[in-house]
């Protein structure tokens, strides 16, 4: 079965700083996706990046960018110029790569990132 | 109305209540999701519908009852609740296709507290 760790439960950084989240999972699969999401205190759940595990380029989406390492199992986030409005829970998430959908997410436990003004 | 919405955001019920969840999703997509999350806990899937057809139920109790009337709306139904149900529940949909990433959308969740 697969598994998402993420180890760090809590993480902050001053406001326009560089923080990086981990993430490790375990998976015997060799195509799937990686995904980040947000969850503001609001609850909404928000999609961040995602990583196809076939592309060997990080993905980035504005200030945000993974650092994929495949054979290590390992997809972390990056967050630049780091801003108030980052300050939430932070999921990591794996998805197998089906020919139909319905696969599900496998999240890891969070983390909860704080910004300092 | 747009995404994916949730009602009600809040609700409190004792054990031998009956109360229902309602999610519904305006962005056209095929398949529709509730998760548990508890604190410190990974989110749990519960049950997936897709095309109104339940297709993975994560051996949930039977006190928790899905209902997928069509594409756009779920329901969890839920009876004789216990205390350790309180949580927040999340509902999600996504476009299902084949091969696809089938990014999941997330609603915001209805914070359930069982007395």
């Amino acid at each position: 079965a697969q598994t998402v760790t993420q180890s760090q439960p809590e993480m902050s950084v001053q406001e326009a700083e560089t923080v990086t989240l981990s993430c490790t999972y375990d998976t015997s699969e060799s195509d799937y996706y990686l995904f980040w999401y947000k969850q503001p205190p609001s609850r909404q759940m928000i999609l961040v990046i995602r990583q196809e595990a076939y592309k060997q380029q990080n993905a980035t989406e504005n200030r945000f960018s993974v650092n994929f390492q495949k054979a290590a199992k390992s997809f972390s986030l990056k967050i630049s110029d780091s801003q108030l409005g980052d300050a939430a829970m932070y999921f990591c998430a794996y998805r197998r790569l089906r020919n139909f959908g319905n696969e599900k997410l496998t999240f890891g436990t969070g983390t909860r990132l704080t910004i300092i003004p | 109305e747009t995404g994916v919405t949730q009602t009600p955001r809040h609700l409190v019920m004792g054990m031998t209540n009956k109360k229902s969840l309602k999610c519904e999703q305006h962005l056209g997509h095929n398949a529709m999701y509730w998760y548990k999350q508890s604190a410190k806990k990974p989110l749990e899937l519960m049950f997936v519908y897709s095309l109104e057809e339940r297709v993975e139920n994560n051996s949930v109790p039977s006190r928790f009852s899905p209902e997928c009337p069509n594409s756009s709306h779920l329901f969890l139904h839920l009876h004789t609740l216990q205390p350790e149900d309180s949580a927040l529940y999340l509902c999600a949909s996504s476009q299902d296709s084949r091969g696809g990433m089938n990014e999941q959308f997330f609603g915001p969740g209805t914070r359930l507290t069982v007395l």
